[in-house]
């Protein structure tokens, strides 16, 4: 059974600070990593995707890839209230669906 | 970014009956994926759907009760069927874009409610 599983939180951070979302994966076949933001009665939103080792950045959104720990994360920057959502973890090999964690809710407070 | 249109955006539906919920993609896509997300919760697979061959069907769901239709490579079309107050809930479809490696995007979603 392939799993990803995230802290459902709510995760809450004061305006300005950075926020911290952990996924980790059970299937060593992965080969694309993915963070999508949810608000709610929203449909998903790619914000991240991440195919390597190493650190990706876009603006203000980092993702860490860690494939020998199957380990993926999402660091917010400068925290705004408009990134308070949920933010889904998700997997996939080529070619397949992807598999999601349950999401983790993030609250940023002006 | 492909831009899929999923209609209805919501529905409420008495028990017994079927929704059939349609997806249309701007471009040509090879896989189309439907997802539910009950409230709450994460997305969860339904099935994949293949232009020119069977919807593929993931564990816990069956052709019977989410019957799906490809007839080509831009639209594709869910029903549930028999419904009862625990297929309230989301329903998305999703697409891939083209090319390796693959990114996923979705349709707005349906927000069915059953009564």
């Amino acid at each position: 059974q392939k799993e990803v599983e995230q802290n459902s939180g709510p995760l809450s951070v004061p305006e300005g600070a950075i926020a911290s979302l952990n996924c980790t994966y059970s299937d060593r076949g992965s080969q694309s990593f993915f963070w999508y933001r949810q608000y709610s009665g929203k449909s998903p939103e790619l914000i991240m995707s991440i195919y390597s080792n190493g650190d990706k950045e876009d603006g203000r959104f980092t993702a860490q890839l860690n494939k020998a720990s199957q380990y993926v994360s999402l660091l917010i920057r400068d925290s705004q209230p408009s990134d308070s959502a949920t933010y889904l973890c998700a997997v996939n090999q080529a070619g397949t669906a992807l598999i999601f964690g349950k999401g983790t809710t993030l609250s940023v407070s002006s | 970014s492909a831009v899929i249109s999923q209609k209805p955006s919501r529905d409420i539906c008495q028990r017994g009956t079927s929704l059939t919920i349609q997806c249309q993609v701007d471009s040509q896509v090879t896989m189309m994926f439907w997802y539910r997300q009950q409230p709450g919760q994460s997305l969860t697979l339904i099935a994949t759907a293949n232009q020119g061959s069977e919807a593929t069907y993931e564990s816990g769901f069956v052709i019977d009760k989410f019957p799906i239709s490809r007839p080509n490579l831009t639209f594709s079309t869910l029903t549930v069927s028999n419904l009862s107050p625990e297929d309230s809930s989301i329903y998305l479809c999703s697409v891939e874009r083209q090319g390796s490696p693959t990114e996923a995007f979705f349709g707005q979603g349906t927000r069915l409610t059953v009564v």
